[in-house]
């Protein structure tokens, strides 16, 4: 199985302030025949389901706010949040789709400063 | 838009099978993948497998065989079992469309196992 690790478990950010969740993945989840990072990212919110935020490493789900950008490539990939807004705080995971089983960090939690 | 529904009981013991289903409206069931991810109880994210409508299904080898996913076309439902539970398998039980992201989840389901 292919570990994901998320770095830090949890950030405390101003508003208005970005914030960047890191996420290492066990082997590369770069994909040499077509090139695309086999990673996305999501948002949960307490009593909710995850919400898709990004794709192939940096493509952007329909309706996500642009302040959200994934970038990255081979085992080191960010989440950055260019101005952190009040609705934002949330546990983040990232994931692999690179090779069954696909695997979960272990999330980073985002609080307010 | 896609909605997503997952039912089943919410208590099941210990060794008995846990089954849910899924029902899917504002798609068709037959164009997608439907995957299963669980999270006990303030932890993080499982995945469980996917299907698609071939019937081909793909499955965490972790779950040691205990795991079944099946589509039901007709009644636009993904079902999954899941085998000689124990109290482990206490998690949310999220369906979600699509094998490798997921853009779509229902609310989930908390399935309790305890005797």
């Amino acid at each position: 199985d292919i570990v994901m690790t998320q770095s830090p478990d949890s950030l405390t950010v101003s508003l208005g302030e970005r914030a960047t969740i890191n996420c290492k993945s066990g082997q590369s989840v770069l994909y040499s025949s077509d090139n695309q990072n086999y990673l996305a990212w999501y948002q949960q919110k307490p009593g909710q389901p995850p919400k898709l935020l990004i794709y192939w490493a940096s493509t952007r789900e329909s309706g996500v706010p642009d302040r959200f950008s994934g970038g990255g490539s081979g085992t080191d990939f960010t989440l950055t949040i260019s101005s952190l807004q009040a609705e934002d705080v949330a546990v983040y995971y990232c994931q692999q789709y690179y090779s069954p089983p696909y695997t979960f960090g272990q999330g980073t939690k985002l609080e307010i400063k | 838009q896609v909605h997503l529904q997952e039912a089943g009981p919410g208590l099941v013991k210990p060794s008995e099978t846990l089954s849910l289903t899924c029902t899917v409206s504002g798609t068709s069931i037959s164009s997608h993948y439907w995957s299963w991810i669980r999270q006990p109880p303030g932890k993080g994210l499982e995945w469980i497998g996917y299907i698609y409508n071939s019937g081909s299904a793909k499955y965490n080898p972790s779950f040691k065989s205990r795991v079944t996913i099946s589509l039901d076309t007709s009644r636009s439902q993904s079902s999954l079992k899941v085998k000689s539970v124990t109290t482990a398998d206490t998690a949310v039980y999220y369906c979600a469309r699509g094998g490798r992201w997921n853009p779509d989840w229902g609310q989930g389901t908390l399935v309790t196992v305890s005797s």
